[in-house]
């Protein structure tokens, strides 16, 4: 079956760091983008960035360039999402979704269940 | 940069026809994609390439594109179909992946 498997709830305080994951399964991980979108409570949807795992090419969305880190272990067909001090306004759920690309069109056709991420002290 | 503008929300009986658009000045040189999402739940890609059903996606789902307007069309609106609708575009090389706003689909 192919899917995204994400990593747990997490409860943190202000300050502490945190690094979510995302592993795929059933289809070339190397060979599809992936993307971490955030949705903040009763809001939009929100790129952050995407990854592709061949080569570990990244691009931030200036939003949040500077703000999280985006990385990939290929070997482990794995990309995960990293605060290095979190802030109550990092609240919110986290998707992982693969982008399939061809020329001129990139879309996201599977996505993860979401990881919620609640920041309180 | 662009926006991808849709209205916030739209309201129909069911059995009616509701249309949920997105506008944007490039458009017309972009594809757009569009995902629903039920409460609790991840986004769903119902359309893709503007008019295109991915596999298993009901046939009353439809899209079409006129200018800097695409409108994902749903015919004969369900029960089920109540969701936030999002549609979502980029630029030929990926640098720049956008979603709108979104959209709340009220079934009345």
């Amino acid at each position: 079956e192919v899917q995204l498997e994400q990593s747990g709830a997490q409860v943190k305080k202000p300050g502490e760091s945190l690094k979510i994951s995302c592993e795929g399964s059933g289809y070339r991980f190397p060979s599809y983008w992936i993307g971490w979108v955030r949705q903040m409570p009763g809001k939009g949807l929100e790129l952050m960035g995407i990854i592709y795992p061949g080569d570990s090419d990244i691009r931030y969305s200036p939003s949040f360039q500077g703000q999280v880190t985006i990385s990939v272990d290929k070997s482990i067909n794995t990309a995960y999402l990293q605060w290095s001090s979190l802030k109550a306004s990092d609240t919110a759920t986290y998707y992982c979704a693969r982008l399939d690309s061809c020329f001129s069109c990139w879309y996201f056709d599977l996505w993860g269940r979401g990881t919620p991420v609640t920041v309180s002290s | 940069s662009y926006e991808l503008t849709q209205p916030p929300s739209v309201s129909v009986s069911p059995g009616q026809t509701a249309r949920i658009t997105c506008s944007a000045d490039t458009l017309p040189n972009q594809y757009v994609y569009w995902y629903q999402q039920k409460p609790g739940q991840a986004p769903l890609l119902v359309m893709f390439k503007d008019t295109r059903r991915p596999s298993g996606i009901p046939e009353r789902f439809s899209g079409s594109s006129s200018g800097t307007t695409v409108t994902l069309t749903i015919s004969g609106v369900q029960a089920e179909d109540e969701a936030d609708y999002y549609c979502q575009s980029a630029d030929n090389s990926g640098s720049y992946i956008l979603f709108g706003g979104g959209t709340k689909l009220t079934v009345l």
